[in-house]
């Protein structure tokens, strides 16, 4: 069975440093990550996604995540954190060619400090 | 363009009213979604459909009946709801079911029953 766990609740960061938001994933197959990010009030956005090639994925905002197969981890990151990261962070992951439903971590709040 | 539109995007019945929640995408997907999302908790699937079929309910109470009337629409019928369905209901769109096609969300439509 697919699984992702993200193993903070929340990650705080000063603006400007560099944040790293955690992401380890189980499946059978081979995995699609996916990282989304949810604004107060709003819906998911799509920041970026891994399928085949290049580990390293770069994204929207400047957020970047790097895919490795050997931890089984998709962490997400940004060199230089703006207030306006400031939001809640979910990890997913659906299983090569089951076309099953898409699994999301339970979220990270990650809190961008002035 | 990437957008999903949910209408309304705030909604208040009472627990004898009849209401409907509505989705529309012109992106030439074919699979829709209903998400469920309660207060700082990942989305949970109730409702896939497939080339206007449905192919996923996750085994969603009665009082939720969902319909898709063609490729760009997507409804969900509410009756007789309780209060704990109070929720966030996002829809969400994707080119199709395959594992590595990225799902994209609506803003989402905030149902307090009462």
């Amino acid at each position: 069975a697919q699984s992702v766990a993200q193993p903070e609740d929340q990650v705080n960061v000063a603006e400007g440093n560099p944040l790293t938001v955690k992401c380890t994933y189980s499946v059978s197959g081979n995995p699609y990550l996916f990282w989304y990010v949810q604004y107060p009030n709003r819906g998911l956005q799509f920041l970026l996604k891994y399928i085949t090639g290049d580990n390293l994925v770069k994204g929207s905002y400047g957020f970047e995540a790097e895919f490795n197969k050997s931890q089984t981890s998709f962490h997400l990151k940004k060199p230089s954190a703006l207030v306006s990261d400031s939001a809640l962070y979910f990890c997913a992951v659906r299983d090569e060619g089951r076309d099953d439903k898409i699994i999301f971590g339970k979220g990270t709040r990650l809190h961008i400090l002035p | 363009d990437t957008e999903v539109t949910q209408t309304p995007k705030h909604l208040v019945m009472g627990m004898t009213n009849k209401k409907s929640l509505k989705c529309e995408q012109h992106m030439g997907h074919r699979a829709m979604y209903w998400y469920k999302q309660k207060a700082k908790k990942p989305p949970e699937l109730m409702f896939v459909y497939s080339y206007e079929k449905l192919s996923i309910n996750e085994s969603v109470p009665s009082r939720f009946s969902p319909e898709c009337p063609n490729s760009s629409l997507l409804n969900l019928h509410l009756h007789a709801l309780q209060p704990e369905d109070s929720a966030l209901y996002l829809c969400a769109s994707s080119p199709d079911r395959s594992s590595g096609n990225t799902i994209y969300f609506g803003e989402g439509s905030w149902l307090t029953v009462v």
